[in-house]
């Protein structure tokens, strides 16, 4: 069974100050790990797919890594808007399209 | 930008009472799907939907709900007879493509929330 591990539950960073969220995962066969951010009363928002260790995704301020046990959302001088929760998903290559999510990294960024 | 949209957004129904929960996927999407999330816990998926059929379900996806594509635009999530632990926001999704190809990003609707009575 596919399994997804977010760390940590939540984070909070003064504006500015870089940081770092974790996502461990356990699959059969990778075929995609996701990245969302999910606001409150939102659905979530797709940031990044990654396909093979040693991949890396930029978006902004947002840096997402890969490798072969988890994957790392780096956030590099946050500022008060990126407070969210962002969510982390693995698709394996033995299901169809489903998508396995962690329960996400509550993040607060203060001014 | 081309969005997901859910109605309504929030639903309060009666125990036992069927409810239909209605998405308007993106307009070139072929895969569709059902997520979802019990407050304070992590978004699970229900089931996905292509070319006219269930493609896979989830244990949550049991003979109480179907799912429907009744005309090009419209997906629908039924449940027959609502029971207290149904109630959760649930999210519709759709992607351009799915199994057999580098596969596209599932894009959200900001989700209905079903509260049983």
């Amino acid at each position: 069974e596919d399994q997804v591990t977010q760390s940590p539950e939540a984070l909070r960073l003064q504006e500015g100050e870089s940081s770092s969220l974790n996502c461990s995962y356990t699959v059969s066969g990778l075929r995609g790990l996701f990245w969302y951010r999910q606001d409150p009363g939102k659905g979530p928002e797709f940031l990044f797919t990654l396909y093979s260790a040693g991949e890396e995704k930029e978006k902004e301020r947002l840096k997402a890594t890969l490798t072969k046990k988890e994957s790392f959302l780096h956030i590099t001088a946050p500022k008060p808007e990126d407070s969210a929760t962002y969510l982390c998903a693995v698709q394996s290559n033995f299901g169809n399209e489903k998508l396995t999510f962690g329960t996400g990294t509550r993040l607060t960024i203060i001014p | 930008e081309p969005e997901v949209t859910q109605t309504p957004s929030h639903q309060v129904t009666q125990m036992g009472q069927e409810v239909i929960l209605r998405c308007v996927p993106i307009s070139n999407h072929l895969y569709f799907y059902w997520y979802r999330q019990i407050l304070g816990q992590k978004v699970e998926f229900l089931v996905s939907f292509y070319n006219n059929e269930i493609s896979e379900k989830s244990e949550i996806f049991d003979d109480q709900f179907s799912v429907e594509r009744p005309d090009g635009s419209n997906f629908t999530l039924k449940i027959r007879s609502t029971k207290l632990e149904d109630s959760a926001m649930y999210f519709c999704a759709s992607s351009e493509s799915g199994r057999g190809s580098r596969n596209q990003p599932q894009h959200f609707g900001d989700g209905t929330r079903l509260s049983i009575l």
